[in-house]
C-alpha cells in the first residue's frame, strides 16, 4: 500500500526553467509534508516543507504548494541550476502517528545547461 | 553544529554474521528514526526511538533485528545473522523534542551502505 506516490520516475529541464515535481498521497491523516533531494551515496538533505494548514511555503528558489481536496502536492524549483540535479523525494508525516515518515519513490531531475 | 553521525559508512558482512550500525543525533535532538533504503526503492521507516525507550517500531523486522538509543552514547541498529537480502542503506535522521519548533522536521545523517556477501 503506497501512501505516497511520485508517479514521475524522472524529469528533465534546461537550466534557467522551472522544475515541477509532483507528489500524490492517500491518507487524510498526514499533516505535515516535506521535500528532501538526495545525491548518490549520500543521505538525504531536507530542503522545504509545508503544514496541512497552509497551502503554500516559499525558500528562494524552492516553492511547496499543497492541495488538499486533490491530496496533491508539488515543488517548485525556479530557475532550476545544474546543481540541483538529485533525487528528490517527497515525504509525508501524521502527528497522530509518531511522526515517521513515509517517502514516496523519488523522481531524478536532470537539469541540463 | 555537526549533523548527524553515521559510522561506518560501508560494512561488509558475510551471510550469518553480525551487523551494528552506529547513529549520534545533532546536537539538542532526543528523537531518532531508522530508515531503510533497497535499491532503486524510497526510503522505508524501521523504528523511531527516544533516548532509552522505543516508541514505534513498526517499521522493523520481526526477527534479527533490534535497536536502542541507550541514555550515553549512540543509537544502535542491530542485524544480527544477516543475509544477502539485508544488503541496502540505513538512514539515521533526528528531529529536536516536540516543544520546540519545526519539531517535525527530520535530519539525516549520511547513511550506512551495508553489503551481505
Amino acid at each position: 500500500d503506497q501512501q505516497v506516490k511520485q508517479n514521475s520516475p524522472s524529469l528533465s529541464v534546461q537550466e534557467g526553467r522551472i522544475s515541477i515535481l509532483n507528489c500524490d498521497y492517500t491518507n487524510s491523516m498526514f499533516d505535515y509534508f516535506l521535500w528532501y533531494k538526495k545525491y548518490p551515496a549520500e543521505g538525504p538533505t531536507f530542503l522545504i516543507s509545508i503544514s496541512s494548514i497552509k497551502d503554500k511555503n516559499e525558500d528562494g528558489r524552492f516553492t511547496v504548494f499543497l492541495n488538499k481536496s486533490a491530496k496533491h502536492l508539488s515543488l517548485h524549483i525556479v530557475p532550476s541550476q545544474p546543481g540541483d540535479s538529485a533525487v528528490y523525494f517527497c515525504a509525508a508525516s501524521a502527528i497522530s502517528n509518531t511522526g515517521k515518515l513515509i517517502f514516496g519513490q523519488g523522481t531524478t531531475l536532470q537539469v541540463k545547461p | 553544529n555537526a549533523g548527524v553521525m553515521q559510522n561506518p559508512r560501508h560494512l561488509v558482512r558475510r551471510r550469518g554474521q553480525e551487523a551494528r550500525l552506529r547513529c549520534s543525533p545533532m546536537k539538542g535532538h532526543s528523537h531518532v528514526y531508522w530508515y531503510r533504503q533497497l535499491p532503486e526503492e524510497g526510503l522505508k521507516f524501521m523504528v523511531y526511538l527516544q533516548k532509552e525507550n522505543i516508541i514505534d517500531e513498526s517499521g522493523m523486522p520481526k526477527e534479527r533485528f533490534s535497536a536502542e538509543f541507550p541514555k550515553e552514547g549512540p543509537s544502535i541498529l542491530r542485524i544480527q545473522q544477516v543475509v544477502r537480502g539485508d544488503s541496502a542503506a540505513y538512514f539515521c535522521a533526528s528531529s529536536p523534542p516536540r516543544n520546540q519548533p519545526s519539531t517535525d522536521t527530520q535530519y539525516f545523517g549520511p547513511g550506512t551502505r551495508l553489503t551481505v556477501l
